[in-house]
Protein backbone atom coordinates (compact mmCIF):
# COMPACT_ATOMS: atom_id res chain seq x y z
CA UNK A 1 0.00 0.00 0.00
CA UNK A 2 1.50 3.37 -0.90
CA UNK A 3 2.27 5.75 2.19
CA UNK A 4 0.15 8.74 0.51
CA UNK A 5 -2.48 8.43 -2.34
CA UNK A 6 -4.13 11.00 -4.30
CA UNK A 7 -6.95 11.20 -7.34
CA UNK A 8 -4.37 11.93 -10.03
CA UNK A 9 -7.24 14.09 -11.76
CA UNK A 10 -7.20 16.38 -13.82
CA UNK A 11 -9.75 18.32 -12.10
CA UNK A 12 -11.05 21.24 -15.15
CA UNK A 13 -12.94 23.67 -13.41
CA UNK A 14 -14.30 27.37 -14.40
CA UNK A 15 -12.48 30.92 -13.27
CA UNK A 16 -13.93 31.61 -10.17
CA UNK A 17 -15.04 27.80 -8.81
CA UNK A 18 -14.44 26.07 -5.73
CA UNK A 19 -12.34 22.89 -5.82
CA UNK A 20 -11.38 20.57 -3.12
CA UNK A 21 -8.63 17.91 -3.25
CA UNK A 22 -8.49 14.91 -0.64
CA UNK A 23 -5.36 12.93 -0.01
CA UNK A 24 -4.82 9.89 2.43
CA UNK A 25 -2.29 8.03 3.73
CA UNK A 26 -1.44 5.24 5.56
CA UNK A 27 0.57 6.06 8.67
CA UNK A 28 -1.20 7.11 11.48
CA UNK A 29 1.44 8.22 13.64
CA UNK A 30 2.38 10.64 11.19
CA UNK A 31 2.66 13.82 12.26
CA UNK A 32 3.42 16.41 9.65
CA UNK A 33 1.36 17.12 6.68
CA UNK A 34 1.98 19.37 3.73
CA UNK A 35 0.39 20.62 0.27
CA UNK A 36 2.98 21.67 -1.88
CA UNK A 37 2.35 22.92 -5.40
CA UNK A 38 4.27 22.01 -8.41
CA UNK A 39 4.13 23.77 -12.08
CA UNK A 40 4.79 21.84 -15.63
CA UNK A 41 8.68 20.92 -15.68
CA UNK A 42 9.27 22.99 -12.44
CA UNK A 43 10.58 22.02 -8.50
CA UNK A 44 7.60 21.26 -6.00
CA UNK A 45 7.20 24.59 -3.67
CA UNK A 46 5.65 25.03 -0.65
CA UNK A 47 1.59 25.63 -0.44
CA UNK A 48 1.16 25.32 2.90
CA UNK A 49 1.46 22.90 5.86
CA UNK A 50 -1.43 21.58 7.29
CA UNK A 51 -2.23 21.89 11.31
CA UNK A 52 -4.77 19.73 13.45
CA UNK A 53 -7.09 22.64 13.82
CA UNK A 54 -6.93 23.14 9.79
CA UNK A 55 -5.33 26.30 8.80
CA UNK A 56 -6.76 29.26 6.19
CA UNK A 57 -3.81 31.14 3.87
CA UNK A 58 -6.18 33.61 1.86
CA UNK A 59 -8.26 31.12 -1.01
CA UNK A 60 -6.59 28.44 0.12
CA UNK A 61 -8.10 25.93 3.14
CA UNK A 62 -6.59 22.85 4.65
CA UNK A 63 -7.76 20.52 6.78
CA UNK A 64 -6.64 17.32 8.67
CA UNK A 65 -9.11 14.69 9.70
CA UNK A 66 -6.90 11.95 11.69
CA UNK A 67 -9.75 9.32 12.42
CA UNK A 68 -10.52 8.91 9.15
CA UNK A 69 -6.30 9.30 8.00
CA UNK A 70 -7.28 12.24 5.43
CA UNK A 71 -5.99 15.86 4.45
CA UNK A 72 -7.97 18.19 2.22
CA UNK A 73 -7.25 21.51 0.27
CA UNK A 74 -10.21 23.63 -0.59
CA UNK A 75 -9.50 26.01 -3.57
CA UNK A 76 -11.65 29.22 -3.57
CA UNK A 77 -12.15 31.25 -6.15
CA UNK A 78 -10.17 29.66 -8.85
CA UNK A 79 -7.92 31.80 -10.59
CA UNK A 80 -5.99 30.69 -14.67
CA UNK A 81 -2.80 31.04 -11.95
CA UNK A 82 -3.88 28.10 -9.81
CA UNK A 83 -3.53 25.90 -13.04
CA UNK A 84 -0.83 23.06 -11.04
CA UNK A 85 -0.27 19.55 -10.08
CA UNK A 86 -0.96 19.28 -6.25
CA UNK A 87 1.46 17.02 -3.98
CA UNK A 88 0.19 15.91 -0.67
CA UNK A 89 2.89 15.40 1.73
CA UNK A 90 3.45 13.57 4.79
CA UNK A 91 6.19 12.04 7.09
CA UNK A 92 6.88 8.54 8.23
CA UNK A 93 6.69 6.21 10.47
CA UNK A 94 9.36 4.94 13.32
CA UNK A 95 13.03 5.90 12.02
CA UNK A 96 11.83 6.85 9.05
CA UNK A 97 10.43 10.28 10.98
CA UNK A 98 11.92 12.72 9.30
CA UNK A 99 11.38 11.30 5.55
CA UNK A 100 8.75 12.83 3.65
CA UNK A 101 6.67 10.89 1.12
CA UNK A 102 4.73 12.07 -1.11
CA UNK A 103 1.72 11.40 -3.43
CA UNK A 104 1.92 11.39 -7.03
CA UNK A 105 -0.28 14.68 -7.00
CA UNK A 106 -3.71 15.94 -8.35
CA UNK A 107 -3.59 17.93 -11.09
CA UNK A 108 -5.83 20.96 -11.95
CA UNK A 109 -6.85 23.05 -14.93
CA UNK A 110 -8.47 26.49 -14.60
CA UNK A 111 -10.05 27.43 -17.87
CA UNK A 112 -11.63 30.72 -18.70
CA UNK B 1 18.67 34.16 -2.37
CA UNK B 2 18.79 31.52 -0.41
CA UNK B 3 18.39 28.39 -1.64
CA UNK B 4 19.09 25.17 -3.39
CA UNK B 5 21.61 24.71 -6.44
CA UNK B 6 21.36 21.39 -8.64
CA UNK B 7 23.94 21.08 -12.01
CA UNK B 8 23.42 20.07 -14.82
CA UNK B 9 20.06 21.19 -15.50
CA UNK B 10 20.02 18.86 -18.54
CA UNK B 11 22.12 15.84 -19.21
CA UNK B 12 21.79 12.81 -21.64
CA UNK B 13 23.98 9.89 -21.00
CA UNK B 14 24.75 6.63 -22.80
CA UNK B 15 24.02 3.32 -21.30
CA UNK B 16 26.90 2.33 -18.90
CA UNK B 17 28.20 5.71 -18.71
CA UNK B 18 28.82 7.92 -15.03
CA UNK B 19 28.07 11.31 -14.36
CA UNK B 20 27.90 12.87 -10.31
CA UNK B 21 24.67 15.58 -10.10
CA UNK B 22 25.60 18.34 -7.70
CA UNK B 23 23.66 19.83 -5.10
CA UNK B 24 24.30 22.73 -2.66
CA UNK B 25 22.35 24.74 -0.16
CA UNK B 26 23.11 28.02 1.54
CA UNK B 27 20.03 27.76 4.16
CA UNK B 28 22.34 25.98 6.40
CA UNK B 29 20.27 23.01 6.96
CA UNK B 30 21.18 20.07 8.31
CA UNK B 31 19.66 17.34 6.24
CA UNK B 32 19.10 16.80 2.49
CA UNK B 33 17.53 14.66 0.10
CA UNK B 34 17.47 13.04 -3.13
CA UNK B 35 14.57 12.60 -5.02
CA UNK B 36 13.39 10.82 -8.13
CA UNK B 37 10.43 11.82 -10.07
CA UNK B 38 8.85 9.70 -12.57
CA UNK B 39 5.03 10.06 -14.02
CA UNK B 40 2.35 8.79 -12.14
CA UNK B 41 5.01 7.48 -9.30
CA UNK B 42 5.05 10.72 -7.35
CA UNK B 43 8.42 12.04 -5.59
CA UNK B 44 10.15 8.80 -4.57
CA UNK B 45 13.57 9.05 -2.28
CA UNK B 46 16.91 7.51 -3.45
CA UNK B 47 19.34 8.78 0.02
CA UNK B 48 19.18 11.23 2.41
CA UNK B 49 21.25 12.48 4.97
CA UNK B 50 20.62 14.07 7.88
CA UNK B 51 23.58 15.49 8.91
CA UNK B 52 27.13 15.90 7.09
CA UNK B 53 29.22 13.10 7.33
CA UNK B 54 25.83 10.69 7.26
CA UNK B 55 23.92 8.89 4.52
CA UNK B 56 21.09 6.71 4.51
CA UNK B 57 18.95 4.58 1.85
CA UNK B 58 15.71 5.68 1.20
CA UNK B 59 12.93 3.80 -1.52
CA UNK B 60 14.80 3.55 -4.01
CA UNK B 61 19.11 3.09 -4.15
CA UNK B 62 19.85 0.91 -6.09
CA UNK B 63 22.20 1.97 -8.94
CA UNK B 64 23.58 4.91 -6.76
CA UNK B 65 25.34 6.46 -4.75
CA UNK B 66 25.96 9.66 -2.52
CA UNK B 67 28.20 11.65 -0.59
CA UNK B 68 28.01 14.84 1.45
CA UNK B 69 30.81 16.35 1.29
CA UNK B 70 30.30 19.42 3.64
CA UNK B 71 26.89 20.73 5.64
CA UNK B 72 26.44 22.52 2.17
CA UNK B 73 26.76 19.86 -0.48
CA UNK B 74 25.00 16.85 -0.96
CA UNK B 75 26.14 15.03 -4.55
CA UNK B 76 24.54 11.92 -6.57
CA UNK B 77 26.29 9.71 -8.29
CA UNK B 78 25.03 6.37 -11.00
CA UNK B 79 28.63 4.67 -11.65
CA UNK B 80 26.81 2.93 -14.44
CA UNK B 81 23.44 4.35 -15.98
CA UNK B 82 20.49 2.06 -17.25
CA UNK B 83 17.40 3.48 -19.38
CA UNK B 84 15.57 2.77 -16.27
CA UNK B 85 17.41 5.76 -14.64
CA UNK B 86 15.81 7.99 -17.16
CA UNK B 87 14.36 10.62 -15.04
CA UNK B 88 13.98 13.98 -13.28
CA UNK B 89 16.14 14.42 -10.33
CA UNK B 90 15.58 16.58 -7.50
CA UNK B 91 17.97 17.76 -4.77
CA UNK B 92 15.91 19.16 -1.65
CA UNK B 93 16.81 20.32 1.69
CA UNK B 94 15.22 20.95 5.38
CA UNK B 95 16.00 21.79 9.01
CA UNK B 96 16.54 18.48 10.83
CA UNK B 97 13.45 17.54 11.90
CA UNK B 98 11.44 18.99 8.88
CA UNK B 99 9.63 21.99 10.49
CA UNK B 100 6.48 23.76 9.03
CA UNK B 101 8.55 25.19 6.24
CA UNK B 102 9.24 21.45 4.72
CA UNK B 103 11.62 20.75 2.12
CA UNK B 104 13.32 23.42 -0.05
CA UNK B 105 13.85 22.10 -3.98
CA UNK B 106 16.07 22.59 -6.62
CA UNK B 107 15.31 23.19 -9.96
CA UNK B 108 15.79 19.57 -11.10
CA UNK B 109 18.20 17.92 -13.58
CA UNK B 110 16.29 16.14 -16.41
CA UNK B 111 18.24 12.87 -17.06
CA UNK B 112 17.99 10.72 -20.17
CA UNK B 113 19.71 7.21 -20.67
CA UNK B 114 19.92 5.76 -24.75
Amino acid sequence: RKEVEQDPGPFNVPEGATVAFNCTYSNSASQSFFWYRQDCRKEPKLLMSVYSSGNEDGRFTAQLNRASQYISLLIRDSKLSDSATYLCVVNGRGDNFNKFYFGSGTKLNVKP
Amino acid sequence: NAGVTQTPKFQVLKTGQSMTLQCAQDMNHNSMYWYRQDPGMGLRLIYYSASEGTTDKGEVPNGYNVSRLNKREFSLRLESAAPSQTSVYFCASSETPPGPRGYTFGSGTRLTVV
